[in-house]
């Protein structure tokens, strides 16, 4: 997980709070991403940002907010958490080949 | 719908065998094709891309690519049970910049001493 890191490791929630997800990358390229991981589901794009200032909608991103500003960091927020929402999160950055992509070491949510 | 698919597996192998890994994909644009490797309880970890048709060796990993039949293959020689690991097959969306991958659900390896 070598340049990408991501804050908590882990954490709990009651339905209803709030909580951000911080990832933040020293490889200094342009495109992150936020997926879930949840069994039988595999990897699910939630928001990507091909560079600074922009963000798009992946597959699953109802629920969920996301905040690009700037080149480093890329944080994913839940307004009000839900059930639904206990996953396994990563946060991956593009690297300088083509279009291959490293990941953080992970979010472990529970939303109670 | 774009998909890349794997078989789920388990795949159990003995020790020193070699495994087979196998994804087909629905995109016939897609150029670049990325294996990935997942512990439990860890993050994905690239062992392999591969661009062009035909082999690409790596150590004992051997990625396979022939786009004419939309599948991309692994090999892994010697296998060995710190191998054991669920293997995720992803694909480039399309051709041109989007840097978006599709992922395939994951094959699990376990590899039996």
């Amino acid at each position: 997980n070598a340049g990408v890191t991501q804050t908590p490791k882990f954490q709990v929630l009651k339905t209803g709070q709030s909580m951000t997800l911080q990832c933040a990358q020293d490889m200094n390229h342009n495109s992150m991403y936020w997926y879930r991981q949840d069994p039988g589901m595999g990897l699910r794009l939630i928001y990507y940002s091909a560079s600074e200032g922009t963000t798009d909608k992946g597959e699953v991103p109802n629920g969920y907010n996301v905040s690009r500003l700037n080149k480093r960091e890329f944080s994913l927020r839940l307004e009000s958490a839900a059930p639904s929402q206990t996953s396994v999160y990563f946060c991956a950055v593009t690297g300088a080949g083509l279009h291959e992509q490293y990941f953080g070491p992970g979010t472990r949510l529970t939303v109670t | 719908q774009k998909e890349v698919e794997q078989n789920s597996g388990p795949l159990s192998v003995p020790e020193g065998a070699i495994a087979s890994l196998n994804c087909t994909y629905s995109d016939r644009g897609s150029q670049s094709f990325f294996w990935y490797r997942q512990y439990s309880g860890k993050s994905p970890e690239l062992i392999m891309f591969i661009y062009s048709n035909g082999d690409k060796e790596d150590g004992r990993f051997t990625a396979q690519l022939n786009k004419a039949s939309q599948y991309v293959s692994l090999l892994i020689r010697d296998s060995q049970p710190s191998d054991s690991a669920t293997y995720l097959c992803a694909v480039k969306e399309g051709a041109g910049n989007n840097r978006k991958l599709i992922w395939g659900l994951g094959t699990s390896l376990a590899v039996n001493p």
